[in-house]
């Protein structure tokens, strides 16, 4: 079952920040996020696990709360780079290694 | 680390002909390679789950005669759609997962297909 993304869009200036919502009504053992350009592979941004985690890789961070089975993805400080569509894949528990992709966000950063 | 290859990054045929995919992990040993398509402004939906050595599984509604996947090595796997038509054409991406715990997904490139 697809997790749901949101929103679907959102356009942002350089500088500016956003938040990705992904929720799933099964049980996760992990969610992964991912950022596409278009016409290429998505390319993995980071993998947060069951138990509840936070993590970040430069001005882009993620959580997964475990309880409510959500994460959100947060976009700081934007830069043009950032354009692309968001997917958040999720595994579910107990986890048989695939995962199943929401309908993605579209982010534009515009300068 | 974790690079993926696909080939061809674009094919164009004629319908009723068969194409062949390859994909490959070319700095680790993949024990299970995915095969997703998307259609454009779409998701990725999985067709196909591949371990080296054995059968793929394949997702509900995903016609296992027509998308033939081989797994033959563990750096190696094809998809082959056979008689290909108009409704085929997508972008087939491939995936691949190291066997280690709490790893991901790494994508290749995608192979464009066109049915003509």
């Amino acid at each position: 079952q697809q997790p749901v993304q949101s929103p679907q869009a959102v356009i942002l200036r350089e500088g500016e920040d956003a938040v990705i919502n992904c929720s799933s009504s099964k049980a996760l053992y992990s969610v992964h996020w991912y950022r596409q350009k278009h016409g290429e592979a998505p390319v993995f941004l980071m993998i947060l696990l069951k138990g509840g985690e936070q993590k970040g890789h430069e001005k882009i961070s993620a959580s997964f709360n475990e309880k409510k089975q959500q994460s959100s993805l947060y976009l700081t400080a934007s830069q043009l780079s950032y354009s692309g569509t968001y997917f958040c894949g999720t595994e579910r528990w107990p986890n048989d290694y695939k995962l199943s992709f929401g309908a993605g966000t579209t982010v534009t950063v515009r300068a | 680390g974790a690079v993926v290859s696909q080939h061809p990054s674009w094919v164009i045929c004629k319908s009723g002909t068969s194409v062949k995919i390859e994909c490959r992990s070319l700095d680790f040993q993949a024990t299970t390679m995915f095969w997703y398509r998307q259609f454009p402004k779409q998701s990725l939906m999985l067709m196909a789950t591949s371990n080296e050595g054995s059968k793929a599984t394949y997702e509900q509604g995903v016609e296992k005669d027509k998308f033939l996947i081989n797994h033959a090595s563990l750096t190696l796997s094809t998809l082959t759609v056979t008689s290909a038509h108009p409704e085929d054409s997508s972008f087939y991406i491939c995936s691949a997962r190291r066997d280690r715990w709490a790893d991901t997904q790494y994508f290749g490139p995608g192979t464009r297909l066109t049915v003509l």
